[in-house]
């Protein structure tokens, strides 16, 4: 069975910086690309970012470029999403997909709530 | 960056009738254009992928189909799991975009 697990998120200042991971099992998590997608409470859904399966390319949303960083470890099945300068309007849950750079995000986590405020 | 807009915001049915929702693009995305449903509290579910493919798992009460701009996700008889919110997502370009959603509500 497929499994995505985040964490690392919390309460953070504005400016400051956070680090989410992606704990991946139930497949083999170096032959799939990965994504982080976020919601805003109460808003619809906003990709963030996607790796390729090897990390060899990296795609962001321009509200995140320059700020964000997503990596991978394969070898202990890990995504991460380093975030820095962090902004009121990065309040969100952000989940982890599995997919999205030639498919779709066909599992989930179950997310981690990420809230900026002073 | 490729915008999508579904219609309508809200769709108030009951249960047992059928459900059209619609997903324009601002662009041709080809078939790249996947169905997502989400329940309040959890995270979204793949629903139909490539346009008119179901995932695994996905009732074959749910349908997609179109090409090109125009989509559409159609429940034919709704049952009460499926008052939800679903979004499109395309893949044909980066970044990757969703639409805001639809709400299916019980009437």
């Amino acid at each position: 069975e497929v499994q995505l697990v985040e964490s690392g998120g919390g309460l953070v200042q504005p400016g400051g910086s956070l680090r989410l991971s992606c704990e991946a099992s139930g497949f083999t998590f170096s032959d799939y690309s990965m994504t982080w997608v976020r919601q805003a409470p109460g808003k619809g859904l906003e990709w963030v970012s996607t790796i390729r399966s090897s990390g060899s390319n990296t795609f962001y949303a321009d509200s995140v470029k320059g700020r964000f960083t997503i990596s991978r470890d394969n070898s202990i099945n890990t995504l991460y999403l380093q975030m820095n300068g962090l902004r009121a309007e990065d309040t969100a849950v952000y989940y982890c997909g599995r997919g999205g750079y030639t498919s779709y995000f066909d599992s989930w986590g179950r997310g981690t709530l990420v809230t900026v405020s002073s | 960056e490729i915008v999508l807009t579904q219609s309508p915001a809200t769709l108030s049915l009951s249960p047992g009738e059928r459900a059209t929702l619609s997903c324009r693009a601002s662009q041709s995305v080809s078939s790249y254009l996947a169905w997502y449903q989400q329940k309040p509290g959890q995270a979204p579910r793949l629903l139909i992928y490539d346009a008119s493919n179901r995932a695994t798992g996905t009732p074959a009460r749910f349908s997609g189909s179109g090409s090109g701009t125009d989509f559409a996700l159609t429940i034919s008889s709704l049952e009460p799991e499926d008052f939800a919110v679903y979004y499109c997502q395309q893949r044909s370009s980066w970044p990757r975009t969703f639409g805001q959603g639809t709400k299916v509500e019980i009437k």
